[in-house]
Parts: structure tokens; C-alpha cells; sequence
């Protein structure tokens, strides 16, 4: 069964705070992504990495930035959080043309 | 830009019923997913669609591929409550690894 867990299921920040998210997929997978959920915007890709140390912008990436430095690990940060960056964080690894998603990370930047 | 539009949004009807739930997509793409949420839970995969007249099943959904007229739809045949989930809709940015996610549709299953 492909695995792929987010180290926290629920996380509180200040504002300002530097923020790390992980992710780590236990099957050697290539192509790893971060999104957030919204209400009512359903699903938005912030980044995605298709192999050690390589990244490709989503649709949302400011404020955001990420690390691959082990094929089993894609980290999401995020500098100085703000309230906005409030949300539902969930990571997916690229398993035969489906994306696995861990079980996210609620975050509440107060 | 690759836009991916559902309708509805929200979708409440009785045991029993049946529906289309309707994915929209704005450039050429030939693969289509459907996924399911149920609360507070992640997304599962339900199908994956690649290429175009692609239709599968699985109990009482069925969902079909129309390149063509960039549509994927979902039908629910003979709704039952525990159909109840946000249903969302995905479509790969051709040859990019960019999955672009539409904004779901909550379905209510009533008893």
C-alpha cells in the first residue's frame, strides 16, 4: 500500500513565524506536490517536485517555498506566515497516473 | 491558463435518485480523475480517465471521458446515503505533472 504521511495533523503559528510542513511517501516516487484547500476553492497546487532537488512553481507559489533534498521527503515552507496562509495543506505522491494524498496538515496562523 | 469548472457546487437529493455531476476544463488535456472526500479526510482516487470515450465503473458511479468537448461527468445511479462526499474532478496540464483540481461538488444523499 503506498504511504505517504504529513508529520502534523494540526499546527498553530504566530504571525511571522517560519513554518516547516512534511511530507514523506515511503515507495521512491519521482513526482511529490503540496496543495491547499479552501473553501470554495476547491484544491490549488502551490508546488511540485519531480525529483531530488528539483521544483516547479503551482499556481500559488508566493509566500511559499520548498526543499527535496531526499527523494522520500518534500518539505513546504513557509518564511513568514500570515494569516491568509491559513488552510488545509495536503501533500500527494505520483503513483501509476493517481495522486496518493496524506491525511493534511490544518494549519491557523493567528 | 488550465481552468477546471463542476457543477454543481452542492447537490442534495434523495436515496434512490439518480445524477450527473459535470466537469468542465478549459485546454487540451488527456487524462481526467475523479476523487472523493469524505469529511475531515484526505482525497481518495476514484477513477482515471486517459483517453477520450474512456468510461469506467465502480458500483454506482460511472464516469465517462469527452476530450473533445473537454467534459467528464460522473454519474450517481441509485443514490445511497453513504455516497455522501465532496466529489472533485482533476486534470493533468499536458506533459507538465501540474494537476489542476476543480472546486468539488458536495453531495448530500438524504434517507
Amino acid at each position: 500500500d503506498v504511504k505517504v504521511t504529513q508529520s502534523s495533523r494540526y499546527l498553530v503559528k504566530r504571525t511571522g513565524e517560519k513554518v516547516f510542513l512534511e511530507c514523506v511517501q515511503d515507495m521512491d516516487h519521482e513526482n511529490m506536490f503540496w496543495y491547499r484547500q479552501d473553501p470554495g476553492l476547491g484544491l490549488r497546487l502551490i508546488y511540485f517536485s519531480y525529483d531530488v532537488k528539483m521544483k516547479e512553481k503551482g499556481d500559488i507559489p508566493e509566500g511559499y517555498s520548498v526543499s527535496r533534498e531526499k527523494k522520500e521527503r518534500f518539505s513546504l515552507i513557509l518564511e513568514s506566515a500570515s494569516t491568509n496562509q491559513t488552510s488545509m495543506y495536503l501533500c500527494a505522491s505520483l503513483v501509476d497516473e493517481k495522486l496518493f494524498f496524506g491525511s493534511g496538515t490544518q494549519l491557523s496562523v493567528l | 491558463e488550465l481552468k477546471v469548472e463542476q457543477n454543481p457546487l452542492f447537490l442534495s437529493m434523495q436515496e434512490g435518485k439518480n445524477y450527473t455531476i459535470y466537469c468542465n476544463y478549459s485546454t487540451t488535456s488527456d487524462r481526467l480523475y475523479w476523487y472523493r472526500q469524505d469529511p475531515g479526510k484526505s482525497l481518495e482516487s476514484l477513477f482515471v480517465l486517459l483517453s477520450n470515450g474512456a468510461v469506467k465503473q465502480e458500483g454506482r458511479l460511472m464516469a465517462s471521458l469527452d476530450t473533445k468537448a473537454r467534459l467528464s461527468t460522473l454519474h450517481i445511479t441509485a443514490a445511497v446515503h453513504d455516497l455522501s462526499a465532496t466529489y472533485f474532478c482533476a486534470v493533468e496540464k499536458s506533459g507538465t505533472y501540474k494537476y489542476i483540481f476543480g472546486t468539488g461538488t458536495r453531495l448530500k444523499v438524504l434517507a
